[in-house]
């Protein structure tokens, strides 16, 4: 089946610095990627969806300018978390799909964000 | 009103149980519908789509009202590996939608 992988799966950051989040599909090409954010005993929310090439689009009250998103070619996109703040600690997973207009999504490991 | 609401649970019950778990939908525009298992600490994985007509895969039983804006599990002889958090997740776009998920905790 389809492979998503994240890395790091697990990073402990210092208030104010900024963390790089990776995800890549291993075995096919990714038209869209979604980054979601999952808080303790709480839904999974959407973040932001990314297509490779294009701007991403945010869901509504989700900064930008604080989580930056790149998807530079068909297998891979980045989530940076900017001055990071111990409230942006959170379960960080991203998901991929091989075709636009599909409901199948492949779900990276996730990431454990720690911010102290 | 949350868009996908289940009941958090948890729910514990004995190896062997028959165990429903139900979730309501609040936009009648969603066309797809899915059961998602998620184990602590790790991405949720698909269990199953959810069909009008019903849908049975071994021991789980999806089905999905469209009238109620209901969709349900059914888990039949359940095994301790059964314990989990299932998701109810719909989508009318090519996002997904997820509801905070029940907890199953199956007991010998």
């Amino acid at each position: 089946g389809a492979v998503v992988s994240q890395h790091p799966s697990r990073v402990i950051c210092k208030s104010g610095t900024s963390v790089k989040i990776e995800c890549r599909s291993l075995d096919f090409q990714a038209t869209t990627m979604f980054w979601y954010r999952q808080f303790p005993k709480q839904s999974l929310m959407l973040m932001a969806t990314s297509n490779e090439g294009s701007k991403a689009t945010y869901e509504q009250g989700v900064e930008k300018d604080k989580f930056l998103i790149n998807h530079a070619s068909l297998t891979l996109s980045t989530l940076t978390v900017t001055s990071a703040h111990p409230e942006d600690s959170s379960f960080y997973i991203c998901s991929a799909t091989p075709a636009r207009g599909t409901y199948e999504q492949y779900f990276g490991p996730g990431t454990r964000l720690t911010v102290t | 009103r949350k868009e996908v609401e289940q009941d958090p649970g948890p729910f514990n019950v004995p190896e062997g149980a028959t165990v429903a778990f139900n979730c309501t939908y609040s936009n009648s525009a969603s066309q797809s519908f899915f059961w998602y298992r998620q184990d602590c600490r790790k991405e949720p994985k698909l269990l199953m789509s959810v069909y009008s007509s019903g849908n049975e895969d071994g021991r789980f039983t999806a089905q999905l009202n469209r009238a109620s804006q209901y969709i349900s599990l059914l888990i039949r002889d359940s095994k301790l590996s059964d314990s989990a958090t299932y998701l109810c997740v719909v989508s009318n776009t090519d996002k997904l939608i997820f509801g905070t998920g029940t907890r199953l905790q199956v007991f010998p």
